[in-house]
């Protein structure tokens, strides 16, 4: 029972471009949403944030975006760097304290 | 400040033997969870532990896993009697006290884990 789910497993942009990363939920009690970057080798690093009391969160080239009725966020990246080359998922929270419950992650090339 | 520190980073177990993966958390952060990442997949929530206390254990697979995050030392993730399916990557992340305002939590490199 997959409840947070990135259907695409692959995205490629070119430098520059703008990059949008989907993201898709099922459980209407998630009230808190993250992007986490990840690197090979690495851990998950956290990227930025969202609250289901808002619909927009910006920080610096990143952006989430929140649609409750539609159960639906997205992250965008502009301008791309190759730097961000990495996975990223999609992140729920709220339904019970601390757990964190994952999207399958999707894998972002950025061409320079 | 150290990041949350993991040991070993690989391990490689027969089936049958016992697993046993180390956390540390950052400093001053008090609530530990485990996830496990297999092939192809995002990171599964496995258990949430605060000093010497387990507070969710819902992911966590009935038989042959435990965790356990003592007053002193590291949080240990044991796997006793490890099959093949166990196999994956198995990541620790911390979080301050009184993780109220974000759910932000901090990962560890993570243990990758084989059983041959």
């Amino acid at each position: 029972d997959q409840q947070v789910k990135q259907n695409s497993p692959s995205l490629s942009v070119q430098e520059g471009r703008i990059s949008i990363l989907n993201c898709d939920y099922t459980n209407s009690m998630f009230d808190y949403f993250l992007w986490y970057k990840k690197y090979p080798a690495e851990g998950p690093t956290f990227l930025i944030s969202i609250s289901s009391i808002k619909d927009k969160n910006e920080d610096g080239r990143f952006t989430v975006f929140l649609n409750k009725s539609a159960k639906h966020l997205s992250l965008h990246i502009v301008p791309s760097q190759p730097g961000d080359s990495a996975v990223y998922f999609c992140i729920a929270g709220g339904t019970s304290y601390g757990k964190l419950t994952f999207g399958q992650g999707t894998i972002l090339t950025v061409h320079p | 400040n150290a990041g949350v520190m993991q040991n070993p980073r690989h391990l490689v177990r027969r089936r049958g033997q016992e697993a046993r993966l180390r956390c540390s958390p950052m400093k001053g952060h008090s609530h530990v969870y485990w996830y496990r990442q297999l092939p192809e997949e995002g990171l599964k929530f496995m258990v949430y532990l605060q000093k010497e206390n387990i507070i969710d254990e819902s992911g966590m697979p009935k038989e042959r896993f435990s965790a356990e995050f003592p007053k002193e030392g590291p949080s240990i993730l044991r796997i006793q009697q490890v099959v093949r399916g166990d196999s994956a990557a198995y990541f620790c992340a911390s979080s301050p006290w009184g993780q109220v305002v974000s759910y932000e939590q901090y990962f560890g490199p993570g243990t990758r884990l084989t059983v041959t």
